[in-house]
């Protein structure tokens, strides 16, 4: 049974400062990783995934994958308040998605 | 384009009813996926489609729990009676291909389940 874990939060940054965030997995043959952003009363939405060892960024989110580690991060620059939200962590199985609790970001003007 | 569609948006009925849940995909998507997420348990797979056949339902709770798709534009899910525990919002998703690791799924708006 694969499992993700996450720290649920919140984590609070200030406007303009970088945010990470952080989730480990347990099983050591996953390829690749999904991260959605999930607004309060609203469905998960598609940030990007992440399937090589190394980063990968899009605009002011970057994807990393340490699978030495079985650690994955998202870190996202010049942070703004409509980025608060809460971020989960995905593990793509063969077929199907194995979800961490998320971790809850809020961003401060 | 229309993204996925589930309805109803909002359901509350008594312990012991019928529930039906529903949901359309992205046209031309070959995979659907039920969700159910809780405080507790976060997000869950319930059970996953290729193709309209049933492929993993290892996450159904229970005997209570029926998920049917009887065409590519259509799927339900049925709780049948309803418990309070069964609580939740009950996520929709689709993706193209067959759920590979690259395959990417849209969440549909959710349909918030409260059982009294």
């Amino acid at each position: 049974q694969k499992e993700v874990e996450q720290n649920s939060g919140p984590l609070s940054v200030p406007e303009g400062a970088i945010a990470s965030l952080n989730c480990t997995y347990s099983d050591r043959g996953s390829q690749s990783f999904f991260w959605y952003r999930q607004y309060s009363g609203k469905s998960p939405e598609l940030i990007m995934f992440i399937y090589s060892n190394g980063d990968k960024e899009d605009g002011r989110f970057t994807a990393q994958l340490n699978k030495a580690s079985q650690y994955v991060s998202l870190l996202i620059r010049d942070s703004q308040p409509s980025d608060s939200a809460t971020y989960l962590c995905a593990d793509s199985g063969y077929s199907t998605l194995t979800f961490g609790k998320g971790t809850m970001l809020l961003v401060s003007p | 384009d229309a993204g996925v569609i589930q309805s109803p948006r909002h359901e509350v009925t008594e312990m012991g009813q019928e529930v039906t849940l529903r949901c359309k995909p992205i046209s031309g998507h070959n995979s659907l996926f039920w969700y159910r997420q809780t405080m507790m348990r976060g997000l869950e797979l319930l059970i996953y489609f290729n193709n309209n056949v049933p492929i993993d339902d290892s996450g159904m709770p229970e005997d209570r729990f029926s998920a049917k798709m009887p065409n590519a534009s259509f799927s339900t899910l049925k709780i049948q009676p309803s418990e309070p525990r069964d609580s939740a919002v009950y996520f929709c998703a689709s993706s193209l291909g067959s759920g590979g690791a690259t395959d990417t799924q849209y969440f549909g708006p959710g349909t918030r389940l409260t059982v009294l």
